[in-house]
């Protein structure tokens, strides 16, 4: 079986440029995660998607971080514009029940 | 305020010791308290998952113990790999609430040494 697949693995971008983070969940599982982890810090949590719903953004630093998941199936995590700050590694987790599966995690540069 | 500390930070054995990762928490009400491992480059792991009514859980050389009523849990590692070398991450959940109350600690760093 699959795991949690993240795409890109390491993305290096401008400040104020857009980048936009992609997940691919384990097949049937409902629940999506975003996460955050800056450097130094512990991971902290960006939002969660039921399906194509999103349960609980109340991570989401600001309004220039868009997260969609149509059709309940991948999710993606855009940036416009980035900044500095945003560095750090982006990890999705998907579930089923108790457990929580992580991908790798991209990891953002923002110079 | 909800928190998850972790102790120590960064910790270096020779192969083959034991060691034992602490964490604290501060989490109400408790649900579930969870320890991953996180390769560097890799996502994290589940190790262990433990709830209120446990206080101990193996999953092979690794072993946790949660202690609610001091909000105390620890990871003890027997005979310690090579493999073992990674971050150790303490995670805890509280109850009825959702997902923006998983509360992460910063996680001890293990470095194994042949």
């Amino acid at each position: 079986e699959a795991g949690v697949t993240q795409f890109p693995s390491h993305s290096v971008i401008e400040k104020g440029q857009t980048v936009t983070l992609r997940c691919d969940p384990i097949s049937g599982h409902d629940n999506l995660y975003w996460y955050r982890r800056v450097m130094g810090k512990e991971i902290k949590f960006l939002l969660h998607f039921v399906k194509e719903s999103k349960q609980d953004e109340s991570g989401m630093p600001n309004n220039r971080f868009l997260a969609e998941r149509t059709g309940g199936t991948y999710s993606t995590l855009k940036v416009q514009p980035a900044e500095l700050e945003d560095s750090g590694v982006y990890f999705c987790a998907s579930s089923q029940g108790p457990g929580q599966y992580f991908g790798p995690g991209t990891r953002l540069l923002v110079l | 305020k909800n928190q998850v500390e972790q102790s120590p930070q960064s910790l270096i054995i020779l192969e083959g010791k034991n060691c034992t990762l602490q964490c604290n928490y501060t989490v109400s009400p408790f649900s579930n308290l969870r320890w991953y491992k996180q390769d560097t480059g890799r996502g994290p792991v589940s190790l262990t998952i433990m709830t209120f009514s446990e206080n101990t859980k193996s999953n092979g050389r690794y072993t946790a113990t949660l202690d609610a009523d001091t909000k105390q849990s620890s990871l003890h590692i027997t005979a310690s790999q090579l493999s073992d070398s990674a971050s150790y991450i303490c995670v805890v959940s509280a109850k009825y609430s959702s997902a923006s109350k998983i509360i992460f600690g910063s996680g001890t760093r293990l470095s194994i040494r042949p």
